[in-house]
């Protein structure tokens, strides 16, 4: 159980395009899911919260008008890289917990594949 | 702020033996949790072991057992019987045991290497 889908695992793409990247609870209802961030032989930095049918919780730091999260249901959350840059190539990791349709729980992160984005 | 510190960068061992990963970190609460995620070359994030703060017992997972010392602020992970799969990159995490903050805090993280 507790599996998180991501899509799709690699994209590239000329800069100045937008990149949606989807995470998914397969098996579980996620009312939170998190965005991660991290760079080659770096550890994992947290971008946002998502909550499903409210706004993101961003950390500092983070533009918000360059990463749009949207959580429109209980199994998804989409990251929209907006107008996309070199400097925005990354590895973006998704998580969500099994709370039981609740909205906070100690329940531990599963994570997704990731992402590996790449703009020229 | 609280922060994850993981001092050995690389580490290896010989397939069957035993290594250890070292973990600290610096918080003023008195209640949270440690975990250490581990993520081979798929780059997936895989728990591999969990401990409350509040337990006085060390957590263990089949061949995986912590060595929890909350006055010190330690967390090492053991790895017992090691095997070429073990071989990743393993992260020690913080998060706090509170409602509305799920933030995970993560180490910079240990390279294992298995050597056959």
């Amino acid at each position: 159980g507790a599996v998180v889908s991501q899509h799709p695992s690699w994209v590239i793409c000329k800069s100045g395009t937008s990149v949606k990247i989807e995470c998914r609870s397969l098996d579980f209802q996620a009312t939170t899911m998190f965005w991660y961030r991290q760079f080659p032989k770096q550890s994992l930095m947290l971008m946002a919260t998502s909550n499903e049918g409210s706004k993101a919780t961003y950390e500092q730091g983070v533009e918000k008008d360059k990463f749009l999260i949207n959580h429109a249901s209980l199994t998804l959350s989409t990251l929209t890289v907006t107008s996309a840059h070199p400097e925005d190539s990354s590895f973006y990791i998704c998580s969500a917990r099994d709370a039981g349709g609740a909205r906070f729980s100690n329940q531990p992160q599963h994570f997704g594949d990731g992402t590996r984005l790449s703009i020229l | 702020a609280q922060t994850v510190t993981q001092s050995q960068p690389e580490m290896s061992v010989q397939e069957a033996e035993t290594v250890t990963l070292s973990c600290t970190y610096d918080t003023s609460e008195s209640d949270y949790y440690l975990f250490w995620y581990k993520q081979p070359p798929s780059r997936q994030m895989i728990l591999v072991i969990r401990q409350e703060a509040y337990k006085q017992q060390n957590a263990t997972e089949n061949r995986f057992s912590v060595n929890f010392q909350k006055a010190a602020k330690s967390f090492s992970l053991k790895i017992s019987d090691s095997q070429l799969g073990d071989a990743a990159m393993y992260f020690c995490a913080y998060r706090i045991m509170n409602f509305g903050n799920e933030k995970l805090t993560f180490g910079t993280g240990t390279r294992l290497t298995i050597i056959p």
